[in-house]
Formats: structure tokens, sequence, C-alpha cells
């Protein structure tokens, strides 16, 4: 079935690296995503990767896709507490026109 | 360029009424898919549309519809709302259909 799952809650401190992982059901997915969702706001595209490829870096965010496992990660580098927001990742299955399917999306806490 | 706008953001309906909600996506995007957001479903997908046409719908009750004109705004409208219809309701945008999907803001909807 269509599942994307996450863990719920991560806290670390500012300065510190994050990482938060997912786990996604289709492998002919071809695009994963990461989004943020910041309290009373829509979601903003963080970044994306294709399905061929096995990294990707953007400033302080990397995105680590291992397509055997079907595992995704999002690493932020030296965290703020502006990163403090719920980051949720999501899959287009195959054959699906537009539906992306999310994840519960994983709380991340940047404690001073 | 402007992002994707949502109208209104905020909207108290009463049980039994009927909404509407518009969504004017990026210029040049033609393909727009609406979510729900609630704290115990999470997101979930309504429905798709690229030039005028529905691709592809979530499973929701024939409550929940939707259209998309020429210009490529969408509307989606709730009939004979129930509480449990209270949530946040987000559209995204794409310049063709499964690559990266950029969201508004969102419109919150609580039905009383």
């Amino acid at each position: 079935g269509e599942d994307v799952e996450q863990s719920l809650f991560l806290s670390v401190r500012e300065g510190d690296s994050s990482v938060i992982n997912c786990t996604y059901t289709d492998s002919s997915s071809t695009y994963l995503y990461w989004y943020k969702q910041e309290p009373g706001a829509g979601l903003q595209l963080l970044t994306y990767i294709f399905s061929n490829m096995d990294m990707k870096q953007d400033q302080r965010l990397t995105v680590l896709l291992n397509k055997k496992d079907k595992h995704l990660s999002l690493r932020i580098a030296d965290t703020q507490t502006g990163d403090s927001a719920i980051y949720f990742c999501a899959e287009i299955p195959s054959g699906n026109t537009g539906k992306l399917i999310f994840g519960q999306g994983t709380t991340l806490q940047v404690k001073p | 360029k402007a992002g994707v706008t949502q109208t209104p953001r905020y909207l108290i309906k009463t049980r039994g009424q009927q909404v509407t909600l518009s969504c004017s996506p990026i210029s040049g995007h033609r393909s727009v898919s609406w979510y729900q957001q609630t704290p115990g479903q999470g997101l979930q997908f309504l429905f798709e549309y690229f030039s005028e046409t529905q691709r592809n719908k979530g499973n929701f009750p024939g409550r929940f519809s939707g259209r998309q004109f020429s210009n490529s705004r969408s509307e989606m409208n709730v009939s004979t709302l129930e509480l449990g219809d209270s949530a946040l309701y987000l559209c995204a945008s794409s310049p063709i259909v499964n690559t990266e999907a950029f969201f508004g803001q969102g419109t919150r909807l609580t039905v009383v």
C-alpha cells in the first residue's frame, strides 16, 4: 500500500546537525520531497531528489536516498532556532498523477 | 514571481452550509492539486487538475468537488458541511505533472 513513515519528534541543540529519517513504500517513485511547515503556515518545499540520485546537497541541507532500503533522510547542518518546525517527507507513487503521499511529519525542536 | 495564492485564509461556517475555496497557481503552472490537513489524519490528497480536467481523486465523499478554469485557477467546493470537515485546506501547483509542487498558505476552515 501507500505509506510513508517518519519518527514524530526530534530535539537538538542549536549548532548541532539534525537528521530526519523517512521510509517510503513505492520503489518506483520518481521524486521524493522534503517540506517544512511552520505554525499557522502552508508547506514550504525545501528540496527534492530524483530517484536516480543517491545524494543532493543544497546549502545546509543534505538529502540521502537509499533506494534498496526505501529510506530517505534530511540532514540540516548547523541547526538554528529558526529551523524549529514540522518536516514532512513525501513521494508520488507510480501510476499516480499529482498525488503526494506524506509522512506524519517530524517535529524538530531546536534548543538554544 | 508570485507564489500560490489561496483565498480566503480563514473561514467559519455552520454545519449543513456549503463553502467554496479558491486557489491561484504560480503563473505558468498548469497542475493544481488540493489536500486536507487535520491533526488526526495528517495530509490527505483530495484531487488534482490539469488543463481543466480532473485526473486523480482521493478517497473523499462526493460532497467534496472541484474544478479548474482555463487560466489554471482552481476552486474546491464542500457541500453539506460536517464538523469533521474542519481542517486546513492546502492547494499546490506544479509546472507539469509529478514534478516539484509548491503550496499556498492554506485556507483554515472551521465548521461550527
